[in-house]
């Protein structure tokens, strides 16, 4: 597709599950972030990762919270044993290398029951 | 915290209006963003201006950039009932965007 696809777009879990959140990015794209949105905090970053650069993990709140990027592509974040904190809305975004403007999905709406 | 005040919080206007939001931060940049969120969607990116630029233009968009008051404003002309969205200011820090916290704005018809 020719945009950043996400899924699922609706997640509910029960707390202390853990939860895996993937981002197909743009083709060509070798930039990808992970953002969080929720109502207390609005947007706040993640972990970027650049080609096959370490990523910038600096943004992660907990050691609950990895991510991976297999092949420079696909992107899955992951959340072990989720607490109710967790609910937001998880945004990934890609670009081209060291270019501005990030492109956004849709994003995954996530409840923690 | 580093992230940026938008002003004001909300706002609602008849379409034809025009609608003023204003964006504040805390840092030195090399360029502001604004983007802007339908309920439910990701953020689509609108304009940027560089750190060197006081004013640009997109369509009915309008940014301005008041580096020394680290300041930005976005101007909508003409708004209409499709504007109704959040709208988000938007800086580097490191690798990261920094949001602020977004004006919910609402167009009535």
């Amino acid at each position: 597709g020719a945009g950043v696809s996400q899924s699922p777009s609706n997640k509910v879990t029960e707390k202390g599950k853990d939860v895996e959140l993937r981002c197909d990015p743009i083709s060509g794209h070798t930039a990808l972030y992970w953002y969080r949105q929720s109502l207390g905090q609005g947007l706040e970053f993640l972990i970027y990762f650049q080609g096959n650069s370490a990523p910038d993990k600096s943004g992660l709140p907990s050691d609950r919270f990895s991510a991976e990027r297999t092949g420079g592509s696909v992107s899955t974040l992951t959340i072990q044993r989720t607490q109710q904190e967790d609910s937001a809305v998880y945004l990934c975004a890609s670009s081209l290398a060291g270019r501005q403007p990030q492109h956004f999905g849709d994003g995954t709406r996530l409840s923690i029951l | 915290s580093q992230q940026g005040e938008e002003d004001p919080q909300a706002l609602s206007i008849q379409e034809g209006e025009n609608a003023t939001m204003n964006c504040s931060y805390k840092t030195s940049i090399n360029n502001l963003q604004w983007y802007r969120q339908n309920s439910g969607r990701g953020l689509v990116h609108l304009i940027l201006i560089r750190s060197n630029e006081r004013e640009k233009h997109s369509g009915r968009l309008r940014v301005t950039l008041d580096t020394s008051k680290k300041s930005s404003s976005l101007l909508i002309t003409a708004s209409r009932a499709a504007d109704t969205a959040s709208y988000f200011c938007a800086y580097q820090a490191g690798t990261a965007l920094i949001f602020g916290k977004g004006t919910t704005l609402s167009v009535s018809s």
